[in-house]
């Protein structure tokens, strides 16, 4: 298995507060993506991370920021959680993006926002 | 705007007979096809690829089937094992590394 970690695995939180989830990667993996998962919706990408300090926008990026620092860590960061943004957060990294890259995924971080 | 979509979002087969598990996409620049397996509480993995220049690639039990022209794909587990009980995803991605998922099917193989 890829040593992807997330933390925390769970999470309840107030509409309104601030909320960072962090990925760790221990595969020296250039790429990194952050995913939710919603039923009836499979994931969808919130953002992505293809270097250090470098990030771009996914699908569904409203609302959510990025940073990665160092090459293991990618962190996502809900300015002020709103209940919309209840859901199953996944982390998931890969080599080289694009092409016949795979990603692989963390186990995931289940986020109540009340 | 669901470019990959499963419609099944279940299905239920009885041990060692066949599972077909199936996919459509709309958007004609997708060309590499990803199957995730995902058990509760665990996040998804990766089972099986194909490239959109190939129509079959096989891996012991399971095959992904590719046709382009009806933009459809398939994943058949034989035999199918009570182990296989999951929720499949298909994805699919483009050449700028933007992939879509579609919403699943949860497979369940009866004993």
């Amino acid at each position: 298995d890829a040593g992807i970690t997330q933390s925390p695995r769970h999470k309840v939180t107030e509409t309104g507060t601030p909320v960072t989830l962090r990925c760790h990667q221990t595969e020296n993996h250039r790429y990194m993506y952050w995913y939710r998962q919603d039923p009836g919706h499979g994931l969808r990408l919130i953002h992505y991370s293809y270097g250090v300090k470098d990030t771009d926008k996914g699908e569904v990026s409203d609302g959510y920021s990025v940073s990665r620092s160092k090459t293991e860590d990618f962190l996502l960061t809900l300015e002020s959680a709103t209940s919309s943004q209840t859901s199953v957060y996944f982390c998931a990294i890969s080599e080289v993006g694009g092409g016949t890259d795979t990603q692989y995924f963390g186990p995931g971080t289940r986020l109540t926002v009340l | 705007d669901q470019q990959v979509k499963q419609n099944s979002p279940s299905l239920s087969v009885q041990e060692g007979r066949i599972s077909i598990l199936n996919c459509d996409y709309t958007n004609s620049m997708f060309d590499y096809f990803l199957w995730y397996k995902k058990y509760p509480a665990e996040g998804p993995t990766f089972l099986i690829s194909i490239s959109s220049i190939k129509d079959k690639n096989e891996d012991g039990r399971f095959t992904v089937f590719l046709n382009k022209s009806a933009k459809h794909l398939s994943l058949h587990i034989v035999p199918s094992q009570p182990g296989d009980s999951a929720v499949y995803f298909c994805a699919a991605r483009s050449n700028n590394n933007d992939m879509r998922f579609g919403a699943g099917t949860r497979l369940t193989v009866k004993p």
